[in-house]
């Protein structure tokens, strides 16, 4: 079974901080997602990584940075955390192109 | 016009009952699609691929029209654990970025 993990399922932040959200899969995945689901809007796309190294914009990349130095590991980055940032954010992965995605838990961040 | 369209419900059916969501896409190029169950407040799961034939897991049946362009699921004999949200997710050829629709609510009655 695919294991993908966050590393926190409840955050609480100030305005201004910097952000750090860590998600690790152990399936050797090469595609990697940050979501962020709110309610009334559904799931939406803000970054993804297709490779070590290599990052793509979703729909919604404004305010975050992402991080990809192991394939394994893909990282969230809030660069200075604004209230409306607060929100369930999920992680993904999947194993190559039109495979299905498989979730983590995901975190549920307020930002204060 | 959204790519994934999903009826957001509720859908209310008493416990037993037979139940039917549709998904429609707009992408014709599209080449595999997914249903995901999503409880309150937790990650989506998948649920079932769907294939080009159709396909069967116990309760559930997922079926495919490419002329028409939807996806469906049909849910027999419910139960009340399958109150959830059914999210329809679509791919298009020679792409690993999936296109999420905003969910089905399901309430399953006593």
């Amino acid at each position: 079974d695919v294991k993908v993990t966050q590393s926190s399922r409840y955050l609480v932040k100030r305005t201004g901080e910097k952000v750090f959200l860590e998600c690790v899969q152990d399936m050797d995945h090469e595609n990697m997602f940050w979501y962020r689901q709110d309610p009334g809007l559904g799931l939406r796309l803000i970054y993804f990584s297709y490779d070590v190294k290599m990052k793509e914009k979703g729909d919604i990349p404004e305010g975050y940075s992402v991080s990809r130095e192991k394939k394994e590991r893909f990282s969230l980055i809030l660069e200075s955390a604004s209230t409306n940032q607060t929100s369930m954010y999920l992680c993904a992965s999947s194993l190559e192109d039109n495979q299905p995605q498989h979730f983590g838990d995901g975190t549920r961040l307020s930002i204060l | 016009r959204k790519e994934v369209e999903q009826d957001p419900g509720p859908f209310n059916v008493p416990e037993g009952a037979t139940v039917a969501f549709n998904c429609t896409y707009s992408n014709s190029a599209s080449q595999s699609f997914f249903w995901y169950r999503q409880d309150c407040r937790k990650e989506p799961k998948l649920l079932m691929s769907v294939y080009s034939s159709g396909n069967e897991d116990g309760r559930f049946t997922a079926q495919l029209n490419r002329a028409s362009q939807y996806i469906s699921l049909l849910i027999r004999d419910s139960k009340l654990s399958d109150s959830a949200t059914y999210l329809c997710v679509v791919i298009p050829g020679g792409s690993y970025i999936p296109t999420f629709g905003r969910g089905t609510s399901l309430i399953v009655h006593p």
